[in-house]
């Protein structure tokens, strides 16, 4: 069946350091892939969303590219703030298909 | 546009009992959906609403679980009787469509903790 598969954290960094996240896929023809963010007490918000192969995502300061060669689609931000510091999923779902696959979250830290 | 209201934020309560958990929805969007997350599981989703009718419940984890949208502006999720491996934070979303071209957005959550 199709899944995500995030890096691991929790993952802590300083503020302006560069902050990378992986994210690969599994899944059949071309599913839509997402990251969402879920700061501490509240409900998971869209980050940024690529529907096609070669697209890229932006929002925020936060880029990820669509690679279909290796099924993956890596979230990436050049210089974080404490204000970052949340939990990420990756997802994705099928164009014929209403459910979001998620990742198991990536918990990311900032400290000043 | 007020998001996708939930309530209680919080729910502490004793096994055994029923708990009742709401779900207000964006206005116009037709399809709302119940996810559970823990540490242990991430985020499930459990069940899936269009236009008020249930379409897909594979993912309700027992009969104590049951949920309803009697109309379009409201959902509940009730577990009947509670059990302490219930505990998790319950989230509601809603989109205007199912599929990938529309985000589902997500509500706040409601934290529930059986004791």
């Amino acid at each position: 069946g199709d899944s995500v598969t995030q890096m691991e954290g929790p993952v802590t960094l300083s503020e302006e350091a560069f902050l990378t996240i992986n994210c690969t896929y599994t899944a059949t023809g071309y599913p839509s892939l997402f990251w969402y963010v879920q700061y501490p007490g509240e409900g998971l918000q869209l980050l940024l969303k690529a529907t096609k192969a070669d697209d890229k995502g932006s929002n925020k300061g936060f880029e990820a590219t669509y690679r279909k060669e290796t099924t993956s689609f890596h979230l990436e931000k050049g210089s974080v703030q404490v204000s970052d510091s949340a939990v990420y999923f990756c997802a994705l779902n099928k164009e014929d298909d209403y459910k979001l696959s998620f990742g198991a979250g990536t918990t990311v830290t900032v400290r000043a | 546009d007020a998001g996708v209201i939930q309530s209680p934020r919080h729910e502490v309560t004793e096994m055994g009992q029923e708990v009742t958990l709401r779900c207000k929805p964006i206005s116009g969007h037709d399809y709302l959906f119940w996810y559970r997350q823990t540490m242990m599981r991430g985020l499930e989703l459990l069940i899936y609403f269009n236009n008020n009718v249930p379409i897909d419940d594979s993912g309700m984890p027992e009969d104590r679980f049951s949920a309803k949208m009697p109309n379009a502006s409201f959902s509940t999720l009730k577990i009947q009787p509670s059990e302490p491996r219930d505990s998790a934070v319950y989230f509601c979303a809603s989109s205007l469509t199912p599929y990938s071209n529309q985000p589902q957005h997500f509500g706040d959550g409601t934290r529930l903790s059986i004791l």
